[in-house]
């Protein structure tokens, strides 16, 4: 079993939905970061988390620690945000990282 | 502009033929990591420094070297490659804390 895993692989959207992407994790972390990754191949930081709640434009991370959970929420989708969204966690006590499968995300114009 | 840079982008070369992928922040960023993605596998660390003439090894750490002798710099090293490394590499830098990252466009290795 991977330690971070993702929900769903892929997902459809129509422009103007919101969407949630969702990650677990089984290990004990000190900080959880949200990727994008453009079809070109590049990859940006949307946000680091170690506890509560970040919001950036349309953009919103959540973390539960208790329950080892994260979300990522984009409100009013766009055709740009077609992107993979990748969950990474930072582990405990040392600073290894672990990575999710990815999401592909497609929003449709 | 704030960036890392990684070079070079694409890059074929033969098996055990030593090659070094250089990666450079201008953010004076303590924190430097290698990544590899690959197909099927995600993305996984490889190694990873807190600071200068400080390295860790990450999840996948064999065949490769690093080094951190400035806190710009942080190359990635391998001394004998074989056709396994064959992947697509990510630098990245950060500040220390619960900061975001900034990743390097990215080098596309092949070994033959």
């Amino acid at each position: 079993k991977n330690e971070v895993e993702q929900s769903p692989q892929n997902l459809t959207a129509q422009e103007g939905e919101f969407i949630t992407i969702n990650c677990s994790y089984s290990v004990g972390i000190s900080a959880l970061h949200w990727l994008q990754q453009h079809p070109g191949g590049g990859i940006v930081s949307l946000f680091m988390l170690s506890s509560g709640k970040k919001k950036h434009g349309r953009l919103i991370a959540t973390i539960n620690i208790q329950e080892k959970h994260s979300s990522l929420h984009i409100t009013a989708s766009h055709p740009r945000d077609s992107a993979v969204y990748i969950c990474a966690v930072r582990l405990g006590g040392n600073n290894d990282m672990r990575f999710g499968a990815g999401t592909r995300l497609t929003v449709k114009p | 502009e704030a960036q890392v840079t990684q070079n070079p982008r694409y890059l074929i070369t033969v098996t055990g033929k030593k090659l070094t992928v250089t990666c450079s922040q201008n953010m004076n960023h303590e924190y430097m990591s290698w990544y590899r993605q690959d197909p099927g596998l995600g993305l996984r660390q490889i190694y990873y420094s807190m600071n200068v003439e400080v390295t860790d090894k990450g999840d996948v750490p064999e065949g490769y070297k690093v080094s951190r002798k400035e806190k710009r710099n942080f190359p990635l090293i391998l001394e004998s490659p074989s056709p396994n490394q064959t992947s697509l590499y990510f630098c990245a830098s950060g500040p220390l804390g619960t900061y975001g990252y900034t990743f390097g466009s990215g080098t596309r290795l092949t070994v033959v």
